[in-house]
């Protein structure tokens, strides 16, 4: 139990469609960050949110973006959804270690 | 940038040992994580080494040397439970938050 909790968990797309997956944390940390896991691979860093700023980004088009809130809570958003957008993504936030959520699989159709 | 390697399958016995290497090269060094995923789950934490040295906790153990860009997760006394993906992770130096990570190591636990 890391205490990050993501919604959905599971979800189907067709492609060209949007989505947001959510994100938050019982403990108050002030930085989030979110990683997308293909079938196969490690988890790939997207970007990290702090204090409601982006403030680090990996290798991903725009049409990725996110939110963080005043709470610390958090959203990735995708746009324009493509058939290799199908991965687990995972949110994070760290304290003495690194904590991942459950996770949300998204399935593009 | 950061080049993380290890195997990709490892298999083993119920009540063996199996050590699963790990070896990285990046442009400075910030700690480095290991992870057990098993399957349609998310990772989850087993072990942090930032200094030299054999970190032991339970049935786990950690090792890192810094000079050989090397560490390895060692898994003792192994259960049918343990059969995971286990993934190496090292830490961006100038990003706390930031990971990269090996591609996993598959291990398969056989009674």
């Amino acid at each position: 139990e890391t205490g990050v909790t993501q919604s959905p968990t599971h979800l189907i797309k067709t492609r060209g469609q949007q989505v947001t997956l959510r994100c938050s944390s019982q403990s108050g940390h002030n930085t989030v960050s979110w990683y997308q896991q293909a079938l196969g691979q490690g988890p790939q860093f997207i970007f990290q949110y702090y204090r409601e700023e982006e403030n680090g980004r990996g290798n991903f088009p725009p049409r990725f973006s996110g939110l963080q809130f005043p709470n610390y809570s958090s959203e990735l958003n995708v746009n324009a959804l493509e058939l290799d957008d199908s991965a687990l993504y995972l949110c994070a936030y760290s304290g003495n270690t690194i904590y991942f959520g459950e996770g949300s699989w998204l399935t593009v159709v | 940038g950061q080049n993380i390697d290890q195997p990709t399958e490892m298999t083993a016995t119920e009540g063996a040992i199996v050590q699963i290497n790990c070896t990285y090269q990046t442009s400075g060094f910030n700690g480095l994580f290991w992870y057990q995923q098993h399957a349609g789950e998310a990772p989850t934490f087993l072990s942090y080494n930032v200094l030299d040295g054999l970190e032991e906790k339970g049935r786990f153990s950690s090792f890192l040397s810094r000079s050989k860009g090397y560490s390895y997760l060692l898994l003792k006394e192994l259960q049918m439970k343990d059969s995971a993906s286990y993934l190496c992770a090292v830490r961006d130096p100038g990003n706390d938050y930031k990971l990269s990570f090996g591609a996993g190591t598959t291990v398969t636990v056989r009674a």
